[in-house]
């Protein structure tokens, strides 16, 4: 059974476009996360929500707009590329209410702009 | 906030040796640091972690350690395998309400 799942695996667009990534756990967990992972693969937290509630926010330009429907899905919006939004997106969920328990990745999204 | 810093950022040794890859983290409030592997182009897994209530935890041929008081915490690999090469992450996670990972340190084991 796959526990975190990401759509979709790649994503080559043009700069100025608009596209989303979908995220859906099916660990029942509470809390969800968006990563991004640089060319230097430096893993940076975006975002995070705990039953559909923002509690992360870090310093992300407003072009990205995470959404949350329900505790099990948590989807990434980004307008406007640009290309230095290239890099590997992650999802990841975790239960309870904090980092402080086992994070779950994804399989990643792989964002190429052009 | 919290601030990790992991060294090396390359390391590579030889099938059967031991590596050792260590971090340093800045808030004291922190008590949750979990380790994780990288493959090439897969996703990080958990391998292994530890609570700041305990001083090193084993599981088979990984190890850690953590000293609070230094505020640094460590991975020990013994009979390193091929299969071990990868990108290893720390993180550590305080009163943030979020994982700070570190660097990444690229491990190489040579046959």
């Amino acid at each position: 059974d796959t526990a975190v799942s990401q759509t979709p695996k790649y994503l080559v667009t043009q700069m100025g476009n608009d596209k989303s990534i979908k995220c859906e756990q099916n660990l029942g967990h509470d809390t969800m996360y968006w990563y991004k992972q640089d060319s230097k693969k430096f893993l940076k937290i975006m975002f995070s929500y705990n039953n559909k509630e923002l509690i992360i926010n870090e310093t992300v330009p407003n072009r990205f707009s995470p959404k949350s429907p329900d505790k099990a899905h948590l989807n990434l919006h980004i307008n406007s590329l640009e290309l230095g939004d290239s890099a590997v997106y992650f999802c990841a969920s975790s239960d309870g209410t904090g980092p402080r328990e086992t994070q779950y990745f994804g399989p990643g999204t792989r964002l190429l702009v052009l | 906030g919290e601030n990790v810093e992991q060294h090396p950022s390359t390391l590579s040794v030889q099938e059967g040796d031991s590596a050792v890859i260590k971090c340093t983290y800045s808030d004291s409030a922190s008590n949750y640091f979990p380790w994780y592997k990288q493959e090439l182009g897969k996703r990080p897994q958990l391998i292994i972690d530890i609570r700041s209530n305990v001083g090193e935890k084993k599981d088979q041929r990984i190890a850690v350690t953590l000293n609070k008081t230094a505020k640094h915490f460590s991975l020990h690999i013994t009979e390193t395998q091929p299969e071990d090469s990868a990108v290893y992450f720390c993180a550590a996670s305080g009163g943030a309400q979020k994982l700070v990972f570190g660097q990444g340190t690229r491990l190489t084991i040579n046959p």
